[in-house]
Formats: C-alpha cells, structure tokens, sequence
C-alpha cells in the first residue's frame, strides 16, 4: 500500500528565509510524486510534479522538489520565501495523478 | 479557461439528514474525483469518473454516500443519512485523463450537528 508522511505538522519561517518542507513516501515502484498548495478556503493547486527522468523538477512561484529514491523522499525547497507563501502544503504520491494518496499536509506560517 | 466549480460553498445540517453536493468540472475534462478532507488530514480519494462510469469507489461508504455523473459532465455526491464524523470538506476535481493533472475545485464545506 503507498502512503506519505509529513513529518512536520506546522513550520514558521521568516520573510526572506529559505524553506525546506519534508516528504517520505511509501511506494512499491517508481512513483508519481506531487506536491500541491492550498490556501484558506481554496482548492488546491499543483506546484509540482515528477514523474520520471531530472531528480530536481522546477514548479510555478519559484518553488523546487529534488527526488531521492534511496532516502524514499521528495521534499520541496524554497530559497526565499514570501508572506504570500504562508499555505497549507501536501504532497501525494501515486500510480497516476489520479490515484494519488495525500499526506496531512504542512502549514506554513511567514513571519514579516 | 472555467476553473472546476462547487456547491454549495459551505452547508450546515443535523444528523441523520440528507445532503447533496454539486460539481461542475472543466469542460472536456473526461475524468472527475471527489475527495473528502477531514480537517487536520489530507484529502482522501471517495470516488473517481471516467466519463460517466466509475473506476474506483474502494473508499465509498456506499452505506450512506452515493455519487454520480450526469452524461459524463456535472456530477453529485449524496450523503444520506448524514453522521458526526462526516464533517469535512468535499473537494471535487477534474482532469483531462486519469494520467493527467488534477484541478480541484473551491471544496464544500460540511458542518454535521
């Protein structure tokens, strides 16, 4: 069965600072691997996605996720982080983008 | 380009009453899910459409919930009756194909009293 862990419940970062958010998956091949924002009272949005090929994938504001096959991790960084960035962050592993299962997600509070 | 659209946004109701929620995906969009997210937890996979044919309710309290999707287009989830522990967020989304990138939707948020 595939599963995710957040470690992290909440992590407060300060305007500017880098940001590091953790993810380990349990997988039995090589998985789909999403991370996904969500803010108050919104749906929520792709960052990111990998699914094969480049380890580091790019995603939209200015976020990254490197792929770790031997540590079963896909944390997603951010060197300078924004007050618009403060969310609530999942990452999802799968077979497809369909059949994904979600972590319990990370908040992110930004401290002016 | 229409994003995928919900509702009602929020809905409050007593135990052992009836709800439905609505979806309306983006259009052309063959593949449509709903998601329930309990608070403090990550969304978990109720359902899944292709077209208007289902291909996975593993997780569907088929007891009580109930979904379907109209000629391949909107789609509705029915609780009935409603419990407690079904207090959440129904998140709808849709994608191209199942091998595709979700767009969700804004949620429905349910208060069971």
């Amino acid at each position: 069965a595939q599963s995710v862990t957040q470690p992290d419940i909440h992590i407060t970062v300060s305007e500017g600072a880098s940001l590091e958010l953790r993810c380990n998956y349990s997988y039995g091949a090589t998985p789909y691997l999403f991370w996904y924002v969500q803010s108050p009272g919104q749906g929520l949005q792709l960052l990111l996605k990998y699914f094969s090929g480049d380890t580091l994938v790019q995603g939209i504001k200015g976020f990254e996720a490197e792929f770790k096959r031997s540590q079963s991790s896909f944390n997603l960084r951010k060197p300078s982080v924004h007050w618009s960035d403060a969310a609530e962050y999942f990452c999802a592993v799968g077979a497809g983008a369909g059949k994904s299962t979600f972590g319990d997600g990370t908040t992110l509070t930004v401290k002016p | 380009e229409a994003g995928v659209a919900q509702s009602p946004r929020y809905k409050i109701i007593e135990k052992r009453q009836s709800v439905a929620f609505w979806c309306n995906p983006i259009s052309g969009h063959a593949t449509l899910y709903w998601y329930q997210q309990i608070l403090g937890q990550g969304p978990k996979l109720l359902i899944q459409f292709q077209n208007n044919g289902v291909v996975d309710d593993s997780q569907l309290p088929k007891d009580r919930f109930s979904a379907e999707r109209l000629k391949g287009v909107d789609s509705t989830l029915k609780i009935q009756p409603a419990k407690l522990e079904d207090s959440a967020v129904y998140l709808c989304a849709s994608s191209l194909d199942s091998q595709y990138e979700q767009y969700f939707g804004p949620g429905t948020r349910l208060t069971v009293t």
